[in-house]
């Protein structure tokens, strides 16, 4: 079946610096998802992406969708402590209608 | 205020006692899903279901029973709990399935003893 690999599998970084995370699929994905989960919580959707080449911001956070279609990044500007978190990238690809999860990426922010 | 339901939170039993976990949307969702998470391994799907009255395995169905009786109920059942099936779990609900947007509820985090 369909597999992501997402990277880094954990971050540990000074609060005010920018993140970067990816997706890679071994696969053509049409739809990309980025998620967030706080401890104890379920995964809180951040963005959703549709189109290759697609780059779209939530705030501090802008995601892309890869030209490749078999990629997606996440970045966070300048981030700080609440931004901890794992953070989970899914895909959707072709006519499987199945969301595909990336293994998440745990992030910690030291203030 | 649109939301996946859970219930309960945190559940304690004993291997061999039934059990069941309750998930409710109020979107008027098609498309729910549960999910379990475990250290390392992320979420794996354990059931799902198109529709009411259509269910159909995900990747770890052994030791689950669902029902979708009605649109905004899907109940996760464990008959006989065994230890490994201890788990953090979630469902979760779309539109429809495929290139919809996935939403989770807040958990369920079960012990088997």
């Amino acid at each position: 079946g369909q597999q992501l690999n997402q990277s880094p599998q954990s971050m540990f970084i000074q609060e005010g610096e920018d993140v970067s995370m990816n997706c890679t699929s071994s696969s053509i994905f049409n739809t990309w998802l980025w998620y967030k989960q706080d401890p104890g919580e379920g995964p809180v959707l951040l963005i959703a992406l549709y189109k290759a080449g697609e780059l779209t911001s939530n705030g501090r956070l802008t995601a892309q969708f890869g030209i490749t279609r078999k990629d997606s990044f996440l970045n966070i500007s300048a981030s700080i402590p609440s931004d901890v978190g794992i953070y989970f990238c899914a895909g959707h690809g072709g006519s499987n209608y199945k969301l595909t999860f990336g293994k998440g990426t745990l992030l910690t922010v030291n203030p | 205020e649109a939301q996946v339901t859970q219930n309960p939170r945190y559940l304690i039993t004993v291997t061999g006692k039934k059990l069941t976990v309750t998930c409710s949307q109020n979107m008027n969702h098609e498309y729910m899903s549960w999910y379990r998470q475990d250290p390392g391994l992320g979420l794996r799907q354990i059931y799902y279901s198109m529709n009411v009255e259509v269910t159909d395995k995900g990747d770890v169905p052994e030791g689950y029973k669902v029902s979708r009786k009605e649109k905004r109920n899907f109940p996760l059942i464990l008959e006989s709990p065994s230890p490994n099936q201890t788990s953090l779990y979630f469902c979760a609900s779309s539109y429809r399935a495929g290139r919809e947007k996935l939403f989770f509820g807040s958990g369920t985090q079960l012990s088997v003893l």
